[in-house]
């Protein structure tokens, strides 16, 4: 079946360093892959999304790249922020089958300033 | 353009008692879900429905049941509550792209539901 595995968190950071939460997946057919985040009290809401191999997706800084090989969808930022503390979930839906998203265990990231 | 909108915000209920979670989406998507979130669990998908009239169960289904009243509003009902359900809920839509690939889904704010 489809499941997804991301870092086991909390990961803390000091504003400024480099962030890396990593997301490996399995999947029947060809998968989509997304990165969403909920800050406090919120819902979620998508950061960033890649539909084929070799796709990056970006916004707010943040980027992952599709890779199949390693059947990977690592998230990545530069310089992060306090602003950027919430909890962080990837996600797989397979094309042209189910509809439903499955998701990672979600990470949570703390920045201190 | 409101989006996911649910009702209630807060909800607290006694063992065995009953309610419904309600959900609506603005966006005329075809597709909605209602999902768990529990501590360390991620989110599982207890319900969805693909269209209006359809309805599907997901990984956690037991103990709830769904109802799609129309392609805007999709409910959550708890018959018999019990402390186990005690969660956030989310409700959530998409709409279906190009060639069968589904467009991201849009999460509503959530229901804080205790049963004691």
């Amino acid at each position: 079946g489809n499941s997804v595995t991301q870092m086991e968190g909390p990961v803390t950071l000091s504003e400024e360093a480099f962030l890396t939460i990593n997301c490996t997946y399995t999947a029947t057919g060809y998968p989509s892959l997304f990165w969403y985040v909920q800050y406090p009290g919120e819902g979620l809401q998508l950061l960033l999304k890649a539909t084929k191999a070799d796709d990056k997706g970006s916004n707010k800084g943040f980027e992952a790249t599709y890779r199949k090989e390693t059947t990977s969808f690592h998230l990545e930022k530069g310089s992060v922020q306090v602003s950027d503390s919430a909890v962080y979930f990837c996600a797989l839906t397979t094309q042209g089958g189910s509809e439903k998203l499955v998701f990672g265990k979600g990470t949570k990231l703390t920045v201190n300033p | 353009n409101a989006g996911v909108t649910q009702t209630p915000k807060f909800q607290v209920l006694k063992t065995g008692q009953s309610m419904t979670l309600q959900c609506a989406q603005d966006m005329n998507h075809n597709s909605m879900y209602w999902y768990r979130q529990d501590p360390g669990m991620g989110l599982r998908l207890i319900y969805y429905s693909a269209s209006e009239g359809t309805t599907d169960k997901g990984e956690v289904p037991n103990g709830y049941n769904v109802s799609r009243l129309n392609k805007r509003e999709f409910s959550l009902r708890l018959e018999s509550a019990a402390p186990s359900q005690t969660s956030v809920y989310f409700c959530a839509s998409s709409s279906k792209g190009l060639a069968g690939v589904y467009n991201e889904q849009f999460f509503g704010p959530g229901t804080r539901l205790t049963v004691l």
